[in-house]
């Protein structure tokens, strides 16, 4: 089973910022079959990227997705109040999929 | 547009079965699979496994082999979550999410259910 940590587990920034999110896998995620989504409180969650660096239908350009092999990342270049959430990783190149255990944006 | 209907809140006893159901709409139902995921309180996300709506292929989490059932019914574009021997552990909300029908590798989960709250209690 791949194992996926993410990190920081609590990200504290202003409207505006950069924020920098890490997804590492404990193998080699295959043909980077690795999904970002955001979760807020009470929903089900949104898929954001899919391929490492897809963006899904609808999602704004200022989320991007980066990465290969076990070491992945989620950018979003300058936050917007709707952008506080919980963020996940996952992975889907290997049965079992597996989730990080997520990173929350909060309001610095 | 396609929409993901499940079932209402259950609070079993421990030791009891759940069945959730997610009633699919706005595509054409064999032509997808169904995974189930699930989220305890203040965690995070937990795949559980997978059906395919074309020929009733499943995957299951490892952990809950045994004790876990997913099943369709295409005549109603529903799939359906079946948990048996209820655990305090167990109390979650419980997702459904369209899938590839082919395999669960290679499958992101771009339109999710409202999620279900299982509460196991005494």
């Amino acid at each position: 089973e791949i194992v996926l940590t993410q990190s920081p587990g609590t990200l504290s920034l202003s409207p505006g910022e950069r924020a920098t999110l890490s997804c590492r896998a404990s193998q080699t995620v295959s043909s980077s079959y690795l999904a970002w989504y955001q979760q807020k409180p009470g929903q089900a969650p949104r898929l954001l990227i899919y391929g490492a660096s897809s963006r899904a239908t609808g999602i704004p350009d200022r989320f991007s997705g980066s990465g290969s092999g076990t070491d992945f990342t989620l950018t979003i270049s300058r936050l917007e109040p709707e952008d506080f959430a919980v963020y996940y990783c996952q992975q889907y190149g290997s049965s079992p999929l597996t989730f990080g255990g997520g990173t929350k944006v909060e309001i610095k | 547009q396609v929409q993901l209907v499940q079932s209402g809140a259950e609070v079993k006893k421990p030791g009891a079965s759940v069945k959730v159901s997610c009633k699919a709409s706005g595509y054409t139902f064999i032509t997808y699979g169904i995974s189930w995921m699930r989220q305890a309180p203040g965690q995070g996300l937990e795949w559980m496994g997978w059906i395919s709506a074309y020929n009733g292929n499943t995957n299951y989490a490892q952990k809950l082999q045994g004790r876990v059932t997913m099943t369709t019914d295409t005549s109603t574009s529903t799939a359906y979550l079946e948990l048996r021997s209820l655990r305090s552990d167990d109390t979650a909300v419980y997702y459904c999410a369209r899938a590839p029908w082919t395999s669960i590798v290679g499958a992101t989960f771009d339109y999710w259910g409202q999620g279900t709250l299982v509460t196991v209690s005494s």
